[in-house]
């Protein structure tokens, strides 16, 4: 009864390679999110979706590029990995859109090591 | 932008004693300020939200406070526990819609 579940929980792969990880929410959320937190913890949005569609795109390298195929899946594609790829990436939804406010509620993250 | 700064990056109490933990925002136009906590190796989790109506909320031995005009808000903890002990991280959400994230503050408490 997972709410939010990713895959893989771990990734080590070398540099250069295309790698994908997979989010789905059972909670019937409208809006999905990625995070990167990185070494030092700093958690920092990349992309959101609303119900398919792609509502915020901070600025990251063009080679991550998140793809929603139904409300309740968000996942991300990583190509030509990089060593500062290097973090855990957290999926995360939430019952919105805007102006409501309402609780995310995160994935337990994959760790992702690039050598 | 909203940027938000959040002091301290590290605190360590006594168990049972008091601990704050403090933030700032830039964007006035931010309107929803929740608190999460993470466990080494776990999950960000919500452990207590205010909106810009309010300028106090509080749930058993946590409490946040806003003050609006100032943009900041602080997070309360009262009578803490071993178990407390964990990365906080407060957040800000403005116009954009996006939730913006402080730097997070690791609590220790020590029996």
């Amino acid at each position: 009864d997972t709410a939010v579940s990713q895959t893989p929980k771990y990734l080590v792969t070398q540099m250069g390679n295309d790698k994908s990880i997979k989010c789905e929410q059972n909670l019937g959320h409208d809006t999905m999110y990625w995070y990167k937190q990185d070494s030092k913890k700093f958690l920092k949005i990349m992309f959101s979706y609303n119900n398919k569609e792609l509502i915020i795109n901070e600025t990251v390298p063009n080679r991550f590029s998140p793809k929603s195929p139904d409300k309740a899946h968000l996942n991300l594609h990583i190509n030509s990995l990089e060593l500062g790829d290097s973090a855990v990436y957290f999926c995360a939804s939430s019952q919105e859109p805007p102006p409501l406010h309402r609780e995310q509620y995160f994935g337990p993250g994959t760790r992702l090591t690039v050598t | 932008g909203e940027n938000v700064e959040q002091h301290p990056s590290t605190l360590s109490v006594q168990e049972g004693d008091s601990a704050v933990i403090k933030c700032t925002y830039s964007d006035s136009a931010s309107n929803y300020f929740p608190w999460y906590k993470q466990e080494l190796g776990k999950r960000p989790q919500l452990i207590i939200d205010i909106r810009s109506n309010v300028g106090e909320k509080k749930d058993q031995r946590i409490a946040v406070t806003l003050n609006k005009t100032a943009k900041h808000f602080s997070l309360h903890i009262t009578e803490t526990q071993p178990e407390d002990s964990a990365v906080y991280f407060c957040a800000a959400k403005g116009g954009g819609n996006k939730l913006t994230f402080g730097t997070g503050t690791q609590l220790k408490v020590e029996l």
